[in-house]
């Protein structure tokens, strides 16, 4: 069975710190697919990244950056410089070789200016 | 381009009455999924169907129907509407092929469904 586990259920930082959001998976496939969204409070959901799990190469777009490490089965997303408008519940997500979306229970990111 | 369309967005039950949450894409997408979301338990997947005429049950299926009509679109049924079924329900959409680098899930609006 297919598990993505985010241990941070909330985060408050004050705005310009660094932020790092947890996610931890579990799952027998060798091929899947790893992904990011963010709900802000307006309660759509916006896709951020998709990672492949042949790709072990971090990511960086802006302030937002991605550390994937198969050896720890997990895919951590780092905010530099956070800002209020960050403020969020990001949702981690593994999607397996049958094509089903499974994410994790979300951590809600509070910026303070 | 709408993307991913729901109705209704809000919708009071009373226990033991039934009602369909519809959903339509327009991204000529394969797969459609039905989640809801409840606080602490992020996006849990209720139904999953890969292709017009298929479906398949997801992690929380009970107490749920569904029907995918044609390509565009994929109903969620509630027969008998329980409390524990109040939430917030998401569809979404994807392509279907896993190789693209396109490939990420569309998500519509959300119904926001709550059961007396």
């Amino acid at each position: 069975a297919q598990k993505v586990t985010q241990a941070q259920t909330e985060i408050s930082v004050v705005e310009k710190e660094d932020v790092t959001l947890d996610c931890v998976y579990e799952t027998r496939d060798t091929t899947y697919y790893l992904f990011w969204y963010k709900q802000p409070p307006s309660g759509e959901l916006v896709f951020l990244i998709r990672r492949n799990s042949f790709d072990e190469q971090n990511e960086i777009s802006g302030r937002y950056s991605w550390n994937f490490q198969k050896s720890t089965s997990s895919f951590n997303f780092t905010i530099t410089a956070s800002q209020v408008v960050d403020s969020a519940v990001y949702f981690c997500a593994l999607r397996d070789n049958f094509n089903k979306f499974y994410f994790g229970s979300g951590t809600k990111l509070n910026v303070k200016p | 381009n709408a993307g991913v369309t729901q109705t209704p967005k809000f919708q009071v039950l009373k226990t033991g009455q039934s009602m369909t949450l519809q959903c339509a894409q327009d991204m000529n997408h394969n797969s459609m999924y039905w989640y809801r979301q409840d606080p602490g338990m992020g996006l849990r997947l209720i139904y999953y169907s890969a292709s017009e005429g298929t479906t398949d049950k997801g992690e929380v299926p009970n107490g749920y129907n569904v029907s995918r009509l044609n390509k565009r679109e994929f109903s969620l049924r509630l027969e008998s509407a329980a409390p524990s079924q109040t939430s917030v329900y998401f569809c979404a959409s994807v392509h279907g092929v896993r190789s693209s680098t396109n490939e990420k899930l569309f998500f519509g609006s959300g119904t926001q469904l709550s059961v007396l």
